[in-house]
């Protein structure tokens, strides 16, 4: 039961546009939610975080916004550069994030240039 | 940020030899870390939860006599994986929590490929 979703397993946008991204929850314990970027063979870095508290949370390029009642957040990324290019996680926690992390299958963003 | 470094970055070993990664918090102390899973082009999956000075708890699945956790301290937590098998290969990814933080980013390590030939 995957109580994280990224429905779009990929995703290509021209260099200067918008990338979005989408996550949908099903447990509502959760109440903090964060994106995270990959590579192949690294591990995670953190980019942006939101408390349930809020429903938007924007750090320079990247944007979160989340929907309570949708169960359901979205990373923005304006304007989009090739180094954007990874696999991007939705991971979401219980408890205002003092439990472990549970992630989202991942959405491979290619900007091209 | 802050960085946790996990060591090795990459071992093959033998079927039947164990394994043993090890993270450490190099500027901060962590209570908790965690210990993940992930198969190619999926999603981490949580092993388990380890505190400093306690027993680890494992998620459901994970077998605690292979996957041994060790927190001996508030900077260090060890995975060995015992007696590998060709199955436990796999990228493992350790993520620590600070102590002085209600809320947490969770900054997570580079990980471990494991091979098992």
């Amino acid at each position: 039961d995957q109580q994280v979703k990224q429905n779009s397993p990929s995703l290509s946008v021209q260099e200067g546009r918008i990338s979005i991204l989408n996550c949908d929850y099903t447990n509502s314990m959760f109440d903090y939610f964060l994106w995270y970027k990959k590579y192949p063979a690294e591990g995670p870095t953190f980019l942006i975080s939101i408390s349930s508290i809020k429903d938007k949370n924007e750090d320079g390029r990247f944007t979160v916004f989340l929907n309570k009642s949708a169960k359901h957040l979205s990373l923005h990324i304006v304007p989009s550069q090739p180094g954007d290019s990874a696999v991007y996680f939705c991971a979401a926690s219980a408890q205002t994030g003092r439990r472990a992390l549970t992630f989202g299958s991942g959405t491979r963003l290619q900007v091209q240039p | 940020g802050a960085v946790v470094s996990q060591h090795p970055s990459r071992v093959i070993c033998k079927s039947g030899t164990s394994v043993k990664i090890e993270c450490r918090s190099l500027d901060f102390q962590a209570t908790t870390m965690f210990w993940y899973r992930q198969f190619p082009k999926q999603s981490l999956m949580l092993m388990a939860t380890s505190n400093e000075g306690s027993k680890a708890t494992y998620e459901q699945g994970v077998e605690k006599d292979k996957f041994l956790i060790n927190h001996a301290s508030l900077t260090l937590s060890t995975l060995t994986v015992a007696s590998a098998h060709p199955e436990d290969s796999s990228f493992y990814i350790c993520s620590a929590r600070a102590v002085d933080r209600e809320t947490t980013e969770a900054f997570f390590g580079q990980g471990t490929r494991l091979t098992v030939v």
